[in-house]
């Protein structure tokens, strides 16, 4: 089953308005980490983002929160007064502490900045 | 700050050779990870180092093999290369397997094409 679903393949946002990405993930492991990385076409991934599964506030970072609804198992990304360089593809992942220590990614957001 | 440093950034082979990917991890960062991203995809975890042991295993080939050296960095072997092994590989270094947060610091990745 896959552990991390982004159902928007593809997004797009007015520049300076915000936009939000979706990610719901599937866990039996108490103990978690939701994470969102920024892949630009260079290739490398960025890190924005991180949300504990002990977490009691949302994560922001500059630009970035995390919506993080725990019972829906729901971890959207909003970025705030988009700007032409958010425009990238978007990953969601995973970490659980006792299944492994890798990350799993969703299938990734596309997100397209218009002027 | 330093970063994961992967060599080479590009790498072009034919079927059925041989390449080696090598990563050197942030100073003092005890864990590596690997990952292939094929055109499209997202990160699928390969395989992990903590302490120079092998950690975890994913969706690793057989004609894949990797190792972590006591300077704490990974090569990542491939032979009897295959068009479908055409992708980018990312190598990622954390401290430690402990927690949760232990972010993942990816590399620029190596994009390898066999022709």
């Amino acid at each position: 089953a896959q552990k991390i679903t982004q159902t928007q393949p593809g997004m797009f946002v007015q520049e300076k308005e915000a936009v939000t990405l979706d990610c719901t993930y599937d866990t039996s492991d108490p103990s978690y980490g939701l994470f969102w990385y920024k892949q630009p076409s260079s290739g490398e991934m960025i890190f924005l983002i991180y949300q504990g599964s002990y977490d009691q506030q949302n994560a922001t970072e500059g630009r970035y929160s995390l919506n993080f609804q725990k019972a829906r198992k729901s971890a959207n990304l909003v970025i705030s007064a988009s700007q032409l360089g958010d425009s990238a593809m978007y990953f969601c992942a995973m970490r659980e502490v006792n299944y492994g220590q890798n990350f799993v990614f969703g299938p990734g957001t596309r997100l397209s900045v218009l002027p | 700050a330093a970063g994961v440093i992967q060599s080479p950034r590009h790498l072009i082979k034919e079927k059925r050779e041989t390449a080696t990917l090598k990563c050197y991890p942030i100073p003092r960062h005890d864990t590596v990870y690997w990952y292939q991203q094929g055109p499209g995809q997202d990160p699928q975890f390969l395989i992990s180092f903590y302490e120079k042991m092998q950690s975890d295993k994913g969706s690793i080939p057989d004609r894949f093999s990797a190792q972590q050296f006591s300077d704490y960095h990974s090569e990542l072997n491939m032979s009897s290369l295959e068009l479908g092994d055409s992708a980018l590989y990312f190598c990622a270094s954390s401290l430690g397997l402990a927690d949760s947060y232990n972010e993942q610091f990816f590399g620029p990745g190596t994009r390898l094409t066999v022709l």
